[in-house]
């Protein structure tokens, strides 16, 4: 019983391409987030939503584009690969804002 | 903007040994949290201290918070080789959203 699961797991691609990551949580919770860590474990939010409203947008270039069809879903689609784009793409839940949050186990997305 | 710092980068401790570490953050917050991450894994929630709480076990953690100097510690008791890991703190600066530091890699040697 996955709480929070994101697929997939590994995505390598060449610069230039666009790829999406998909998550799913079952938790019944409100609030979703994706997080970007880089290879020095420097774990950075990139967009929130409540109840499928954008609340957080970071300063992310706009080829990363969010879409929550539903409070349980949240994707991440990112347009032109940059090689500054590879990292591990965590997904997130709380029940609120600012509280506990569980991970998905990451998506490692390596642009060549 | 990064919010919390981890002191140190890493920490080689025995087995049976405690480890501690730190984190300072730069403003006003309303909790600060704790979570380990295993390697190649999802972060793991360890524990929440509220901005007007000082101290707060859970089994084997004890994390304390001084607000006035804004500074957090996490002491991981009798460590084991299970406890090898990257512990990270996360602050809630009443700005909707938790920022995380870079994290403490705990090695715990056999």
């Amino acid at each position: 019983d996955t709480a929070v699961s994101q697929t997939p797991k590994y995505l390598v691609t060449q610069m230039g391409n666009d790829k999406s990551i998909k998550c799913e949580q079952n938790l019944g919770h409100d609030t979703m987030y994706w997080y970007k860590q880089d290879s020095k474990k420097f774990l950075k939010i990139m967009f929130s939503y409540n109840n499928k409203e954008l609340i957080i947008n970071e300063t992310v270039p706009n080829r990363f584009s969010p879409k929550s069809p539903d409070k349980a879903h949240l994707n991440l689609h990112i347009n032109s690969l940059e090689l500054g784009d590879s990292a591990v793409y965590f997904c997130a839940s709380s029940q609120v804002q600012t509280g506990e949050l569980f991970f998905g186990e990451g998506s490692r997305l390596t642009v060549l | 903007s990064q919010q919390g710092e981890e002191d140190p980068q890493a920490l080689s401790i025995q087995e049976g040994e405690n480890a501690t570490m730190n984190c300072s953050y730069k403003t006003s917050i309303n909790n600060l949290q704790w979570y380990r991450q295993n390697s190649g894994r999802g972060l793991v929630h360890l524990i929440l201290i509220r901005s007007n709480e000082r101290e707060k076990h859970s089994g084997r953690l004890r994390v304390t918070l001084d607000t006035s100097k804004k500074s957090s510690s996490l002491l991981i008791t009798a460590s084991r080789a299970a406890d090898t890991a990257s512990y990270f703190c996360a602050t809630d600066a009443d700005d909707y959203k938790l920022s995380f530091g870079a994290g403490t890699t705990v090695t715990v040697r056999a």
